[in-house]
């Protein structure tokens, strides 16, 4: 019974690349969140989608962030034209969810290895 | 804004010791608070979840208490093991902004022999 799978576990680029981070969440789990750690800080919210649904974004910066999570495949976590500052862990959680009902708290989040990426 | 405090920052210990990792938020609306484990380069371990209802949850050398009012979480671990190093993370989930999970930023533990 497979958790979380984040990839790649580490990822690399140069400044003005893009990045694209994998996650496949828990079989069966219809909700996926994104958290970033930076260095020498705690984990922050970024973004809570549902299957073709955006729930909440209010973590994720403004410009060259974007997230999806597709009716089939894994939810994706794009940065474009990446800086030194993106460089951090980012973290996938997935949590089985309330079926039509987002947002409702107390849905315990399965946590992926990570995907740490580093800006060059 | 919910904003959640960790103290201390990092902690040495010889192997034996019985420990208490303090976490504290500032705003006392919230569903639960989760304490994680975050070995270097791994992902996180959720180690105990409280919810607002609860008092405290045990699990086997760890015990995690909640003061939802004072708004202070603790985590006790008895009898430290040199595995038990890692860093510890607490995060509350709020009552009306539900499923984000608030983390604080973490007490680094290292017990050794």
């Amino acid at each position: 019974n497979a958790g979380v799978m984040q990839n790649p576990r580490h990822l690399v680029r140069r400044r003005g690349q893009e990045a694209r981070l994998r996650c496949s969440p828990v079989k069966g789990h219809s909700h996926v969140y994104w958290y970033r750690q930076l260095p020498e800080e705690g984990l922050k919210f970024m973004v809570y989608l549902q299957k073709e649904n955006i729930i909440d974004e209010s973590g994720m910066p403004k410009e060259r962030f974007s997230a999806e999570f597709p009716k089939e495949g894994p939810s994706i976590l794009r940065i474009q034209q990446v800086v030194r500052g993106d460089s951090a862990a980012y973290f996938c959680a997935s949590s089985p969810g309330f079926p039509g009902r987002p947002g409702q708290g107390g849905d315990t989040q399965y946590f992926g290895p990570g995907t740490r990426l580093t800006v060059l | 804004k919910q904003e959640v405090t960790q103290i201390p920052a990092a902690l040495s210990v010889p192997e034996g010791e019985n420990l208490v990792l303090n976490c504290s938020f500032t705003d006392s609306a919230i569903y639960n608070l989760q304490w994680f484990r975050q070995d270097p380069g791994k992902g996180l371990t959720s180690l105990l979840l409280i919810q607002s209802s609860q008092r405290e949850q045990t699990s086997g050398r760890l015990n995690a208490s909640l003061d939802k009012s004072s708004g202070r979480s603790t985590l006790y671990i008895a009898a430290s093991q040199p595995g038990d190093s890692a860093t510890y993370l607490c995060a509350v989930e709020g009552m009306y902004n539900t499923d984000k999970l608030i983390f604080g930023t973490g007490t680094r533990l290292q017990v050794f022999p």
